[in-house]
């Protein structure tokens, strides 16, 4: 069982948005506003998309924004993309230099 | 550009040690607050955070795993090392090496909390 919960999958049709929750405990997510999301491929490497609940790096579109509400974080994808289809991960710092991973969501575009 | 990318045995037998090997390019872990860290995946399953070294070789360990983690970097050769002993089957899985960072937070001191470059990750099998 993983430390934070994840819906196992989500879908929406392309142009539309989707929302991909994360829940976790007042020791993880809602303790701290160090929340990532990760996008993995099938057999590719995961990829950073968002960090500190909330921030983008370099380079991930706009499309993909984060927020944070008590102890259930939120990844939204807007104007959806048939390359947005991947499984997605979100991740918490959990005090005590601890960091823990959600089940993974599988969306998929329509 | 930062790559890393996984080396080491593709399959081991149960109770033995398993040694991976992290090779980077793109940075230095001569870096301040630079870190290197191991992170598994079991087969449709999961990401798991296992180690992560720094640049001034402070080490940090997932808390279910610490006693069978040695995590070590030679900073000349861009390289990091993984050893997990007494491996079993429910360690199979694919393996990834990815960079990360360590910041201040007034609140709770050093920490990291993301990865933002990572390998494609090798996967281990565990069978005699």
């Amino acid at each position: 069982q993983s430390a934070l919960t994840q819906p196992p999958s989500a879908s929406g049709s392309p142009g539309q948005s989707v929302a991909i929750s994360c829940t976790g405990t007042s020791s993880d997510v809602g303790g701290y506003n160090y929340v990532s999301w990760y996008q993995q491929h099938p057999g590719k490497a995961p990829k950073l998309m968002i960090y500190d609940v909330s921030k983008r790096p370099s380079g991930v579109p706009d499309r993909f924004s984060g927020s944070k509400s008590g102890n259930t974080a939120s990844l939204t994808v807007s104007g959806l993309q048939a390359e947005d289809e991947a499984d997605y991960y979100c991740s918490s710092y959990a005090g005590s230099n601890n960091v823990v991973f959600g089940g993974g969501t599988k969306l998929t575009v329509l | 550009q930062i790559t890393l990318k996984e080396s080491g045995p593709t399959l081991v037998k149960p109770t033995q040690t398993l040694t991976l090997t992290c090779t980077f390019s793109g940075f230095s872990l001569r870096t301040s607050e630079v870190g290197v860290g191991w992170i598994r995946q079991p087969p449709g399953k999961a990401l798991e955070w296992l180690a992560l070294i720094y640049w001034n070789d402070d080490k940090e360990y997932s808390p279910s795993l610490n006693n069978r983690l040695t995590i070590t970097k030679d900073t000349s050769k861009n390289k990091v090392v993984l050893a997990m002993t007494n491996m079993d089957p429910e360690d199979t899985g694919t393996y990834h090496c990815a960079h990360s960072a360590r910041f201040y937070d007034f609140r709770i001191g050093y920490y990291f909390s993301f990865f933002d470059y990572w390998g494609q990750g090798i996967l281990v099998t565990v069978s005699s």
